[in-house]
């Protein structure tokens, strides 16, 4: 799985739009990216994924450019419930061998929302 | 979404007692599972491959005999840390696969297990 390199942390004010960026340059043709995040002592959380079109769920959207060699997850309106660790991951969207869908977490972004 | 229980959430035991660690997928059927540890502030750590019906796969430097995996249904796996010590206590999660099609897998991971040996 290609490998994906996140700022340690990050700083956003409650209601104004959280992006985090991550770098992804030798992303392969086949592989996702993926975005999770785990609030302190939780488990981490799924929160959105994508090939190379810009996709949007509930809980935010995945821009990817077009080189597909970096992305950004926006939290469009970030709460003090967004304080979490951020994630990003790249890989195969499926292997079927089980072993091959582990994911593979790096240190990711502790992003800090502030009143 | 999918939901995965994990329990105990929190368990001290004193050192040498062993401890198992429950992860349930409650509404779908996991074929495989995943049991991840963390310490404070560090990342999460994939410790082994849980596979329904046969042998988990573990990651390099795990000792299977202290991390013991049964994965004996599509809906659970259990995790015991036999003859616990203290540099054993740690958070650990377990994980389970939704596959609606080939570009959908997602992970969903249980709440986790604070283990703390004394």
């Amino acid at each position: 799985d290609a490998k994906t390199t996140q700022p340690p942390s990050m700083d956003c004010a409650e209601g104004r739009a959280a992006n985090l960026p991550c770098n992804h340059s030798t992303i392969s043709g086949n592989e996702y990216v993926y975005w999770y995040r785990q609030i302190h002592s939780q488990g981490p959380q799924y929160i959105i994924h994508g090939l190379k079109n810009n996709e949007t769920n509930e809980m935010a959207s995945l821009i990817i450019t077009e080189d597909r060699k970096s992305s950004t997850l926006i939290l469009p309106h970030a709460t003090l419930r967004d304080t979490a660790v951020y994630y990003c991951i790249v890989r195969v969207a499926y292997s079927y061998t089980g072993g091959g869908n582990k994911l593979t977490f790096g240190t990711g972004t502790q992003l800090k929302v502030e009143l | 979404g999918a939901v995965v229980s994990q329990h105990p959430s929190w368990v001290i035991c004193k050192s040498g007692t062993s401890v198992k660690i429950e992860c349930r997928s409650l509404d779908f059927q996991a074929t495989t599972m995943f049991w991840y540890r963390q310490f404070p502030k560090q990342s999460l750590m994939l410790m082994a491959t849980s596979n329904e019906g046969s042998k988990a796969t573990y990651e390099q430097g795990v000792e299977k005999d202290k991390f013991l995996i049964n994965h004996a249904s599509l809906t659970l796996s259990t995790l015991t840390v036999t003859s616990a010590h203290p540099e054993d206590s740690s958070f650990y999660i377990c994980s389970a696969s939704l596959t609606r099609d080939r570009g959908r897998y997602i992970q969903y991971f249980g709440a986790g297990t604070r283990l703390s040996v004394l």
